[in-house]
């Protein structure tokens, strides 16, 4: 077990709904992370946040959005949904901002069915 | 082209056997190189981390890396049913986001 808690575990929707993934990063870690993995792409950056604020963006879509609460939980938000955006979303926690000691500990995962 | 690449596998062992798996990146500001075990509907886990060139062991796994042809390897000593998983390595400059390969599926049958 991470320490690193992610709701729910699945999630079954339709086209153009919206849906809010939530992820609890482990104890004392202020940065969080959040994944897109699907089969033909891998494992892809979205978002990173460190204490509230947004630190680095990847390849997230505009449809796409998230925070990072006062207490460090954060939330994906998730909109206008297409079928291909159906896929496992990891949320990870680590302890530092960007530095090479980090080590970045992954959540068990949201799987996310779009129809 | 993909920034770091790797074969999908599978890759098809018995147990016992000595694995090898590898990576190739393009970036060459890549300065931190992981590899992570994802087991099926699990999120990945740190198995290795090891910075610029060099071998790093643990066990019976030994990370390695070759800064000039851009390879970086995990090697498995005596595999084990319990090592079937799929192996993602990672890259990372210390600046920004890391960047994963795709992930090779390894089988290891008793």
């Amino acid at each position: 077990d991470s320490g690193v808690t992610q709701t729910p575990k699945h999630l079954i929707t339709a086209t153009g709904q919206r849906v809010t993934l939530r992820c609890s990063p482990r104890s004392g870690d202020l940065s969080v992370y959040w994944y897109q993995q699907s089969l033909d792409q891998g494992l892809q950056f979205l978002i990173q946040y460190y204490n509230g604020e947004e630190r680095a963006k990847g390849n997230i879509l505009e449809r796409f959005s998230a925070q990072q609460f006062p207490d460090l939980h954060s939330e994906l938000n998730l909109s206008s949904l297409e079928l291909g955006d159906s896929a496992l979303y990891f949320c990870a926690s680590s302890a530092l901002v960007t530095s090479g000691e980090e080590t970045q500990y992954f959540g068990p995962g949201t799987r996310l069915l779009v129809l | 082209q993909k920034e770091v690449e790797q074969d999908p596998g599978p890759l098809s062992v018995p147990e016992g056997a000595i694995v090898s798996l590898n990576c190739t990146y393009s970036n060459s500001a890549f300065q931190y190189f992981m590899w992570y075990r994802q087991y099926s509907r699990k999120g990945p886990e740190l198995l290795m981390y090891t910075y610029s060139s060099g071998n790093k062991e643990d066990g019976r796994f030994t990370a390695q890396v070759d800064k000039s042809s851009k390879y970086i390897s995990l090697f498995i000593r005596d595999s084990q049913p319990s090592d079937s998983a799929t192996y993602l390595c990672a890259a990372f400059t210390g600046f920004q986001k890391l960047v994963f390969g795709t992930g090779t599926r390894l089988l290891v049958s008793p």
